[in-house]
């Protein structure tokens, strides 16, 4: 069974803190990814990984960054939080060699 | 830009029926697509994979048109359990990974 863990399911941040949001798999699969989902806008990529210390822009980078310094962990930083950036944050995980995407649970994040 | 369209619903269908909702896609270099499923407030979940040959799992069955480049997902004698949005997904012509529908919402009353 995929197991992919987000450190929060839910978290409370101010304007301007830097926030960690942690995604950490099992699987030992090499493609990792950081999406946002906001009611009628559906689920964006914001940065994805296809192996460690490798990170490439999605459509909405902006506000962002990401770490992966091994393979079962990638971080995604939010470095000044807006209220523009409350959200649910979605982690998914995809083996090289497929298609095929499983998500963590996610972490709904409201910045006030 | 590519994009994958979904009725947003929602779809309102007796305990028992059976409902049908397409998605469209505009890149037609796509190899693989889905259907997942999200639960309200959970994370989507992988409903199916759809093939050019069309599959059946159970009550639902996906089928994909290439030439019209749409896909489909049929369900048939729907539980309230089914209630649900419904995420087309399709994969390829890019190193980006998946591009996701907006979700058709689809509610079963009893």
């Amino acid at each position: 069974d995929v197991k992919v863990t987000q450190s929060s399911r839910y978290l409370v941040k101010r304007t301007g803190e830097k926030v960690f949001l942690e995604c950490v798999q099992d699987m030992d699969h090499e493609n990792m990814f950081w999406y946002r989902q906001d009611p009628g806008l559906g689920l964006r990529l914001i940065y994805f990984s296809y192996d460690v210390k490798m990170k490439e822009k999605g459509d909405i980078p902006e506000g962002y960054s990401v770490s992966r310094e091994k393979k079962e962990r990638f971080s995604l930083i939010l470095e000044s939080a807006s209220t523009n950036q409350t959200s649910m944050y979605l982690c998914a995980l995809q083996r090289g060699d497929t298609d095929t995407q499983y998500f963590g649970p996610g972490t709904r994040l409201t910045v006030l | 830009r590519k994009e994958v369209e979904q009725d947003p619903g929602p779809f309102n269908v007796p305990e028992g029926a059976t409902v049908a909702f397409n998605c469209t896609y505009s890149n037609s270099a796509s190899q693989s697509f889905f259907w997942y499923r999200q639960d309200c407030r959970k994370e989507p979940k992988l409903l199916m994979s759809v093939y050019s040959s069309g599959n059946e799992d159970g009550r639902f069955t996906a089928q994909l048109n290439r030439a019209s480049q749409y896909i489909s997902l049929l369900i048939r004698d729907s539980k309230l359990s089914d209630s649900a949005t419904y995420l087309c997904v399709v994969a390829g012509g890019g190193a980006d990974g998946l591009t996701f529908g907006k979700g058709t919402h689809l509610i079963i009353q009893p």
